[in-house]
């Protein structure tokens, strides 16, 4: 069965601390892994795409990278208002159905 | 538009009504595609279109869900005959192509 496993599911931070967020995932036939950010009470915001094992994506303070096994989210000296929670999603057929780890939800304190 | 519009923003219904809620993707966008959200975090894919056609169904519940996307009307997805494990968070999105996707602000549904 296609799964999408996000660790840890809660993550809690100083402000300028940096760390990582896992999405590991066991979808054969990998089209595409997404990462999405979603504050309370509203959708998925796109972040990034990334389509094949090696590659990376910067936006900020975020860097997404890919294995042929997961995705980690790397966020760089984070700020209180990067608090949210970071759903990863992966895509395996042409069809476009994503399927959604659980998230992982990150809060930065001051 | 540039952002994916859902209405309502909230809905309540008793066990057994009618629920019908309303998507309208990016302009430019030819496919759509809906979501469950139950609980916190568990996304459940229900059903995509491209254009008016239905692209890929098999998350849909065979009984009391349907979906429709018509010409020049926003897309809408239905549920006859409500239960209360219905009740959750419907969210709706586009993309240009079966790629990226960009998400609405979601309706709650809440079911009594």
């Amino acid at each position: 069965e296609d799964q999408v496993t996000q660790s840890p599911e809660a993550l809690r931070l100083q402000e300028g601390e940096s760390s990582s967020l896992n999405c590991s995932y066991t979808v054969s036939g990998l089209r595409g892994l997404f990462w999405y950010r979603q504050d309370p009470g509203k959708g998925p915001e796109f972040l990034f795409t990334l389509y094949s094992a090696g590659e990376e994506k910067e936006k900020e303070r975020l860097k997404a990278t890919l294995t042929k096994k997961e995705s980690f989210l790397h966020i760089t000296a984070p700020k209180p208002e990067d608090s949210a929670t970071y759903l990863c999603a992966v895509m395996y057929n042409q069809g476009g159905k994503l399927i959604f780890g659980q998230g992982t939800e990150l809060s930065v304190k001051p | 538009g540039e952002e994916v519009a859902q209405t309502p923003k909230h809905l309540v219904r008793g066990e057994g009504q009618k629920a019908k809620l309303y998507c309208a993707p990016i302009k430019g966008h030819s496919y759509v595609f809906w979501y469950q959200q139950v609980l916190k975090n568990e996304f459940k894919f229900l059903i995509s279109f491209q254009n008016e056609n239905v692209f890929d169904e098999t998350g849909m519940p065979k009984e009391r869900f349907s979906a429709k996307c018509l010409p020049n009307s926003p897309c809408s997805l239905e549920i006859q005959a409500t239960k209360l494990e219905d009740s959750a968070v419907y969210f709706c999105a586009s993309s240009p192509s079966t790629d990226t996707q960009y998400f609405g602000p979601g309706t709650r549904l809440t079911v009594l």
